[in-house]
């Protein structure tokens, strides 16, 4: 079975653009997560997903970030306009808690983002 | 979710037992110890979790103190490719707050 799908892998963007992170969770999955990972900040929740509605999304930094999940297999994390700070690698995860006895999350890749 | 506490560093050598610590005192009694690893680059992959019962699968054993305010996670017999940051998490499964707050987790180095 595949994984969590990320795109792109890596990104290079100048200040001041439109970035678009994209995920695929697992097929089946009824929860999405997307994690921001820095040197200073470690591991960080920035908003999460169940059934496609928005949870919790008090980890989103600010109005610049918004995150969205059309539908049960595409979510996206789009950051406009984007600035050096947001620079850092982003992890999609995905998960079933009702139906899993670990309630494990699956994490992607991840998509390294460098803002110039 | 409680706070964990964990050395930041760790050496081991390959082929012997690597018994890495977690200090959870503030643990409610339902929330389960979970363990996940980051390999270099990659994403953090799950590895065990348990709420009171020592638990073992194909990849670790978890001991968790009748107290439960501390828990070891043991790689029996350590790789090479066992080097990673090792994140001890507790928090309550399978709800919809089923958030993972990561520490800053320990640092093993498997070394031949």
């Amino acid at each position: 079975d595949a994984g969590v799908i990320q795109s792109p892998r890596h990104e290079v963007t100048e200040m001041g653009q439109e970035v678009t992170l994209r995920c695929k969770p697992i097929s089946g999955h009824n929860s999405l997560f997307w994690y921001r990972q820095t040197m200073m900040r470690g591991l960080e929740l920035l908003i999460y997903f169940n059934n496609n509605v928005p949870i919790d999304d008090s980890g989103m930094p600010e109005d610049r970030f918004s995150a969205k999940m059309p539908n049960a297999s595409f979510s996206t994390l789009k950051i406009q306009p984007s600035e050096p700070r947001d620079s850092a690698v982003y992890f999609c995860a995905s998960g079933d808690p009702a139906r899993s006895a670990t309630d494990t999350q699956y994490f992607g890749p991840g998509t390294r983002l460098t803002v110039l | 979710d409680a706070k964990t506490t964990q050395p930041t560093s760790m050496d081991c050598a390959e082929g012997r037992a690597a018994n890495l610590p977690c200090n959870h005192s503030t643990i409610s009694g339902n929330e389960y110890v979970y363990w996940y690893r980051q390999i270099h680059s990659q994403g953090p992959q799950y590895i065990i979790h348990g709420l009171k019962n020592n638990e073992t699968n194909e990849m670790a054993s978890l001991i968790i103190t009748e107290d439960r305010k501390s828990s070891t996670l043991i790689l029996p017999h350590a790789t090479l490719r066992d080097t990673a940051v090792y994140y001890c998490i507790v928090r309550v499964a399978g709800t919809s707050g089923s958030r993972l707050t990561f520490g800053e987790g320990t640092q093993l180095t498997v070394n031949p």
